[in-house]
C-alpha cells in the first residue's frame, strides 16, 4: 500500500532558530500535501493544503510566514517552521494525497509525524 | 465551513461486545466522503473505514460498520467483537476537497 515517510520523527530546537519536517510520498505522486498541527490530547488541524508547484494554501489563523511550506515535487512537502517558539512546540503530521480510483476517489496516507520541542 | 462533532469524549467496552462511536457533521455539500481514522499511542493515523456520500449501502471492514444517515449527517462506527488492541483515539472524519477532524472519542477496552 501507499506509505509516506515523514522525518524527523522528534525534534529538540532552541528558540528562535528554524526547523525543517519532510514529508515523502514513497511509491505513488502526491500532486496534494496536507500540513496538521495536532496538540495533546486533542485532534488534529488542519494547517495548510500543499500542492505542487504552486503556493500552499493556509487555514485562516496560520502565519503563512512562520510555516513555510514547499511542495517542490510529486513526492515531497516540507514544512519549516520559522524563528520557532515554545508555543510551536506540537506534533506535527503530513498526509498524502493520492488518486485511487475514478470520480475523484482519492487515499489519504498519512506520516508517522514529528514531536516538536522548542527549549 | 465544515464541522465534525463526536460528542463522546471517552468511551469503554468489555472485550468482545459491541460500542458505537457517534459522529455528526455539517456540510452544504452533496458529494463527499466520510472516514473513521484510529490513532494508538503511536499516534500513527490508521484507516478504519470509509463511507462515499453517493452510495446508499453502509461501509463494513470486518468488524467495523457504519450507519451513515445521510439526511441526519450522521456518521456513526460500530465496532463488533471488540478487541484489547481496538483501544485508541478514533477521529471522525469529513473529506471534500480537504480533511477535517472531529475531536476525537477514546477507547477503551477492558478485558
Amino acid at each position: 500500500g501507499a506509505v509516506v515517510s515523514q522525518h524527523p520523527s522528534r525534534v529538540i530546537c532552541k528558540s528562535g532558530t528554524s526547523v525543517k519536517i519532510e514529508c515523502r510520498s514513497l511509491d505513488f505522486q502526491a500532486t496534494t500535501m496536507f500540513w496538521y498541527r495536532q496538540f495533546p490530547k486533542q485532534s488534529l488541524m488542519l494547517m495548510a493544503t500543499s500542492n505542487e508547484g504552486s503556493k500552499a494554501t493556509y487555514e485562516q489563523g496560520v502565519e503563512k510566514d512562520k510555516f513555510l511550506i514547499n511542495h517542490a515535487s510529486l513526492t515531497l512537502s516540507t514544512l519549516t517552521v520559522t524563528s520557532a517558539h515554545p508555543e510551536d512546540s506540537s506534533f506535527y503530521i503530513c498526509s498524502a494525497r493520492d488518486r485511487i480510483g475514478p470520480r475523484r476517489v482519492y487515499g489519504y496516507t498519512f506520516g508517522s509525524g514529528t514531536r516538536l520541542t522548542v527549549v | 465551513a465544515q464541522t465534525v462533532t463526536q460528542s463522546q469524549p471517552e468511551m469503554s467496552v468489555q472485550e468482545a461486545e459491541t460500542v458505537t462511536l457517534s459522529c455528526t457533521y455539517d456540510t452544504s455539500e452533496s458529494d463527499y466522503y466520510l472516514f473513521w481514522y484510529k490513532q494508538p499511542p503511536s499516534r500513527q493515523m490508521i484507516l478504519v473505514i470509509r463511507q462515499e456520500a453517493y452510495k446508499q449501502q453502509n461501509a463494513t471492514e470486518n468488524r467495523f460498520s457504519v450507519n451513515f444517515q445521510k439526511a441526519a449527517k450522521s456518521f456513526s462506527l460500530k465496532i463488533s467483537d471488540s478487541q484489547l488492541g481496538d483501544a485508541a483515539m478514533y477521529f471522525c472524519a469529513y473529506n471534500n476537497n480537504d480533511m477535517r477532524f472531529g475531536a476525537g472519542t477514546r477507547l477503551t477496552v477492558k478485558p
